[in-house]
């Protein structure tokens, strides 16, 4: 069964230093979405990703952050300075549709801490 | 207000027994779609369930039914013949046809199974 894959899964980097979170989504999916999970929170929408640009994005993310579809396969976050509050898990997803009857398929997370 | 409501932050269930794991949800989309994750200690996102708004029957996924009641915007998810595997976070989702229909997460469930 296609799945979306990330990598790393786990990462630990120092406070203020630049990190990039990779996915590689499933292939013929069009729709693609970052969500965050902090240790025992909610998951939380970070940002879809449709057509090569942003379709929405929540608060949480804000100018230190960034996606990019660099080539045909990945899909990527970028998190320029991060913060200790920035440690989370982090969660990609892709859908083919963006229609609400459809359902989207989940990375396994990178578990992202932030010393 | 809350769109998704996950009122059991922690539920015990002896093995082979059924659970029901409730949430409620808010919306004034008439298109919608209701998702069940589990979580488990390793902390990937497994996807259990789907039921869309315009489904007139209950979801069914082997031992994982959804008892979707629209009038009263409930969508409890009931396991059957629980294992012991199954012991994990389960999280409620929503997601509306509005905008670009990202995925808003309830608080989710703890469920512990006992032999």
């Amino acid at each position: 069964e296609p799945e979306v894959t990330q990598t790393p899964s786990h990462q630990v980097t120092q406070m203020g230093q630049e990190v990039i979170l990779r996915c590689v989504p499933i292939s013929n999916h069009l729709y693609f979405y970052w969500y965050r999970q902090i240790l025992g929170q909610k998951v939380e929408f970070l940002v879809s990703f449709y057509n090569n640009e942003i379709s929405e994005k929540s608060e949480i993310f804000d100018d230190q952050f960034s996606v990019e579809r660099p080539d045909g396969s990945n899909f990527t976050l970028k998190i320029r300075s991060t913060k200790l509050e920035d440690s989370a898990m982090y969660f990609c997803a892709s859908g083919i549709t963006g229609r609400a009857n459809y359902g989207y398929t989940f990375g396994s997370g990178t578990r992202l801490t932030v010393v | 207000a809350q769109k998704i409501t996950q009122t059991q932050p922690g539920m015990f269930v002896q093995e082979k027994e059924a659970v029901t794991l409730d949430c409620t949800y808010d919306t004034s989309d008439q298109s919608y779609g209701l998702f069940w994750y589990k979580q488990p200690s390793s902390g990937e996102m497994i996807f259990l369930i789907y039921q869309g708004s315009y489904d007139e029957q209950n979801a069914t996924e082997g031992r994982y039914s959804l008892n979707f009641q629209k009038a009263r915007k409930s969508a409890n998810l009931v396991i059957s013949a629980s294992q012991l595997g199954d012991s994990a976070m389960y999280f409620c989702a929503m997601r509306e046809d509005s905008g670009y229909s990202t995925l808003t997460f309830g608080k989710g469930t703890m469920l512990l199974v006992s032999p």
